[in-house]
């Protein structure tokens, strides 16, 4: 399964903006990068998804690198709710493996 | 919109009982994932469906564990004899196949075997 790396924790401050990287040099060219967080004590929810081009949404941003080794989930302002841990996971086009890693914790302090 | 349904929420049994877990997908999703959590192991793939179909059961721990789906509405997960190393969240999720197919999950259903 293809792989992801993100760093295990970060800290933000609140109403600062947050860039959490992921990592993902083994892409192939169909691979769908997906974002999500889980909030304590609820179920992991989707938070954005991109293929080559940078998207934008109500929750967040994701810059994705012109090669997609590497991509980065953009939070504008951070707020204490954003507290959660982050997913970052790749989504064959053709296959349903969404394996999950450890994810980056984050922490956003007041 | 009803997201992914999960129940029960809370299981508190016994080692050696019959536990079991139900999931009823997003309409319209034609693929339906299990997962379990743990703080030592994270979110861990158990199985998926499409379209009613077992497709990869590999992360099934063994076999004490089956899952099924009689219909494209509803999904159970069985643990019999539930021992206490399975207490963990476990959590539901559906999507549809095509296209990138985001990820909608249930709340969870939190067992503990004593």
């Amino acid at each position: 399964d293809a792989k992801t790396t993100q760093p295990n924790s970060m800290e933000s401050n609140e109403e600062e903006p947050v860039h959490l990287p992921c990592n993902h040099s083994t892409i192939s060219g169909t691979d769908y990068i997906h974002w999500y967080r889980q909030l304590p004590s609820q179920g992991p929810e989707y938070v954005i998804h991109g293929l080559t081009s940078n998207v934008n949404n109500r929750m967040a941003s994701l810059a994705i690198a012109e090669d997609r080794k590497s991509s980065t989930l953009i939070l504008h302002r951070a707020t204490l709710r954003d507290a959660a841990v982050y997913y970052c996971i790749l989504r064959p086009a053709y296959g349903q493996n969404f394996v999950f890693g450890p994810g980056t914790r984050l922490s956003v302090l007041p | 919109d009803a997201g992914v349904i999960q129940s029960p929420r809370h299981e508190v049994t016994e080692m050696g009982q019959e536990v079991t877990l139900r999931c009823k997908p997003i309409s319209g999703h034609n693929s339906l994932f299990w997962y379990r959590q743990t703080m030592m192991r994270g979110l861990e793939l158990l199985i998926y469906f499409n379209n009613n179909v077992p497709i990869d059961d590999s992360g099934m721990p063994e076999d004490r564990f089956s899952a099924k789906m009689p219909n494209a509405s509803f999904s159970t997960l069985k643990i019999q004899p539930s021992e206490p190393r399975d207490s963990a969240v476990y959590f539901c999720a559906s999507s549809t196949r095509r296209g990138p197919g985001e990820l909608f999950f249930g709340e969870g259903s939190r067992l503990t075997v004593l």
